[in-house]
């Protein structure tokens, strides 16, 4: 079974905090996501990342980065934490297009961000 | 620009009832797929199904069932018989080649005993 593991279910941070928010998967997939899930807006895609040490916006990076040194980790990176930042947060993994063109993407668990 | 709508927010029904939650997609491409995920209140998304745009053969798992029709551009969903397992967020998606999945904002489904 594919697995993808998010660090922590849920966070607590206060305003201007940098906050890391680790993914992990164990089936050696090339594509990795993190999205924002809010009540009424559906999932929002932050970041992607096709490959190690590559990384393309999504349609929300404003606010927000990430780092993929390696390819079964991505992280998402709230430089500055700010309230309107406080959401749920799911990273997912998929094949490589290349390999797959309709490959579904596998989600973890989800963090659910506060910031005060 | 693709573009997923599910135009039901909530849907509420009792249990043993029939429920169709709504698809409609937007591609200019001619190649794409479709899927349907389910969050439960766990919170992790669950795959259900995924569809390629020249299958349009409908499908049938157990009490689930997919009916895809590239003439109304929808792709929905209908639960036979509910259970209160059933209760979740639903939600449609769609890419295109080599573009990542664009979600529509989900449906959620409370089925009550």
């Amino acid at each position: 079974d594919v697995k993808v593991t998010q660090s922590s279910r849920y966070l607590v941070k206060r305003t201007g905090e940098k906050v890391f928010l680790e993914c992990v998967q164990d089936m050696d997939h090339e594509n990795m996501f993190w999205y924002r899930q809010d009540p009424g807006l559906g999932l929002r895609l932050i970041y992607f990342s096709y490959d190690v040490k590559m990384k393309e916006k999504g349609d929300i990076p404003e606010g927000y980065s990430v780092s993929r040194e390696k390819k079964e980790r991505f992280s998402l990176i709230l430089e500055s934490a700010s309230t309107n930042q406080t959401s749920m947060y799911l990273c997912a993994s998929s094949l490589s297009f290349h390999r797959d063109l309709n490959t579904e993407a596998f989600f973890g668990q989800g963090t659910r961000l506060t910031v005060v | 620009a693709q573009k997923v709508t599910q135009a039901q927010t909530e849907i509420s029904v009792v249990e043993k009832e029939d429920v169709t939650l709504d698809c409609v997609y937007e591609t200019r491409d001619t190649t794409y797929y479709l899927f349907w995920y389910k969050q439960p209140p766990s919170g992790e998304l669950v795959f259900l199904i995924r569809r390629n745009s020249f299958d349009e053969q409908n499908e049938i798992s157990g009490r689930y069932s997919w009916n895809f029709q590239k003439s109304t551009s929808s792709f929905n969903f209908t639960i036979t018989a509910s259970q209160v397992v059933d209760s979740a967020v639903y939600f449609c998606a769609q890419n295109s080649g080599y573009s990542t999945l664009t979600f529509g904002k989900g449906t959620m489904l409370l089925v009550s005993p």
